[in-house]
């Protein structure tokens, strides 16, 4: 079992409908997990972390974390054409390792 | 805001040459990280450091070697570049407090073929 693992994709959305990448994690003790986008060739950038079990807001995303399921997932609220990237989640692991996941491919369809 | 930057974003060197990927950061960060991205293979993690003269391999240090002499550079070297090491290098850096969420800040990348 890897790590991190993610859909690959590619996830296609219309312009304005709610975008869902979800994020699976093997390690029970982790304890921050983070998004990056990655526009194509470009480095990845963070979007947002998260460390407790719930929901978190930022803008037109929302990071959901649930420990007990070792999941977490990003949503994003009126998808727009420049939110087409690849979407990284990683995960700081409870020895103190971050662990990047292999990306979604995201397409926002106009 | 944090900036990372890397010596080149494009190179081309031939096969047996010696590579040397510089990295500078300019937060005083304490960690820096070199990793590869390929497609389908992710990010995976070559060597990284947590302070000053250390190092410590990742899941491929095969190939490469580190060098940080200084807390604001952290240099990756191809001692005889292969074929197979043709891949985009991105540095990151990260404050170390392990207090919060350890946030990896990234650099532009370095696409490099090797011929």
């Amino acid at each position: 079992q890897k790590e991190v693992e993610q859909n690959s994709g590619p996830l296609s959305v219309p312009e304005g409908a709610i975008a869902s990448l979800n994020c699976t994690y093997s390690d029970r003790g982790s304890q921050s997990f983070f998004w990056y986008r990655q526009y194509s060739g470009k480095s990845p950038e963070l979007i947002m972390f998260i460390y407790s079990n719930g929901d978190k807001e930022d803008g037109r995303f929302t990071a959901q974390l649930n420990k007990a399921s070792q999941y977490v997932s990003l949503l994003i609220r009126d998808s727009q054409p420049s939110d087409s990237a690849t979407y990284l989640c990683a995960v700081e692991t409870s020895y103190d390792k971050v662990i990047f996941g292999p990306g979604t491919s995201l397409s926002v369809i106009p | 805001d944090v900036k990372v930057t890397q010596s080149s974003r494009y190179l081309v060197k031939r096969t047996g040459e010696k590579v040397f990927l510089e990295c500078v950061q300019d937060m005083d960060h304490e960690n820096m990280f070199w990793y590869r991205q390929d497609p389908g293979l992710g990010l995976r993690l070559i060597y990284f450091s947590y302070d000053v003269k250390m190092k410590e391999k990742g899941d491929i240090p095969e190939g490469y070697s580190v060098s940080r002499e200084k807390k604001e550079r952290f240099s990756l070297i191809l001692e005889s570049a292969s074929t197979n090491q043709t891949s985009m290098y991105l540095c990151a850096s990260s404050r170390g407090d392990s207090e919060i969420s350890d946030t990896q800040y990234f650099g532009p990348g370095t696409r490099l073929t090797v011929l």
